[in-house]
């Protein structure tokens, strides 16, 4: 079974606009991590955002917010303003605390373009 | 927080060839990673290196394919061994920093011909 699932391989969104990317997951651990990275067509991976599963808040860093809903499963990824810049394959992560800390499980990804 | 860099960035290489990409951490870091994304796919860990012992690989993958090299805490190498066009992929090596966050190196982008 899929243990990470993104179900948008695609999006689009108009430059300033916020875009939700989705992210849903599935695991049995109750201590684990996701990610969100962005993969531009240089290919090199670029870290986003990190929520932990105990985290009291959603992580946000900048434009960057994660809508972490636990009982649902869901880890998605919300771009505010959006820049030409942001368009990119965006890949949703999980780590499980039973892997090792540099183990992990990856989506199939979604490519953001942001038109002018 | 630690840079990663990697080299070389690409690469074409020949069916049956062997390439080493190496990786450079500017910190001290216990275990670095290997990754490979094949084309259109998503990320999958081939391997941890840790310094000093023999490198932990993951289901699927073996080290007479993918020798691994961990001199030191800051330098990794990952050898692509007999090369075929199913090899034809981007590696990255990774490593952690802060509260776990794995980050990466800008990849090697190997095409096998």
């Amino acid at each position: 079974a899929q243990k990470i699932t993104q179900t948008q391989p695609g999006m689009f969104v108009q430059e300033k606009e916020a875009v939700t990317l989705d992210c849903t997951y599935d695991t049995s651990d109750p201590s684990y991590g996701l990610f969100w990275y962005k993969q531009p067509s240089s290919g090199e991976m670029i870290f986003l955002i990190y929520q932990g599963s105990y985290d009291q808040q959603n992580a946000t860093e900048g434009r960057y917010s994660l809508n972490f809903q636990k009982a649902r499963k869901s880890a998605n990824l919300v771009i505010s303003a959006s820049q030409l810049g942001d368009s990119a394959m965006y890949f949703c992560a999980m780590r499980e605390s039973s892997s090792n800390t540099g183990k992990l499980i990856f989506g199939q990804g979604t490519t953001l373009q942001v038109k002018p | 927080s630690a840079v990663i860099s990697q080299k070389p960035s690409r690469d074409i290489c020949q069916r049956g060839t062997s390439l080493t990409i190496q990786c450079q951490v500017d910190s001290q870091v216990t275990m670095m990673f290997w990754y490979r994304q094949q084309p259109g796919q998503s990320l999958t860990l081939i391997a941890t290196a840790n310094q000093g012992s023999e490198a932990t690989y993951e289901s699927g993958f073996v080290i007479d394919k993918f020798p691994i090299s961990r001199p030191n805490l800051t330098f990794s190498t990952l050898t692509v061994s007999n090369m075929s066009p199913e090899d034809s992929s981007i590696y990255l090596c990774s490593a952690n920093r802060g509260r776990g966050e794995l980050f990466f190196g800008e990849g090697s982008r190997l095409t096998v011909l």
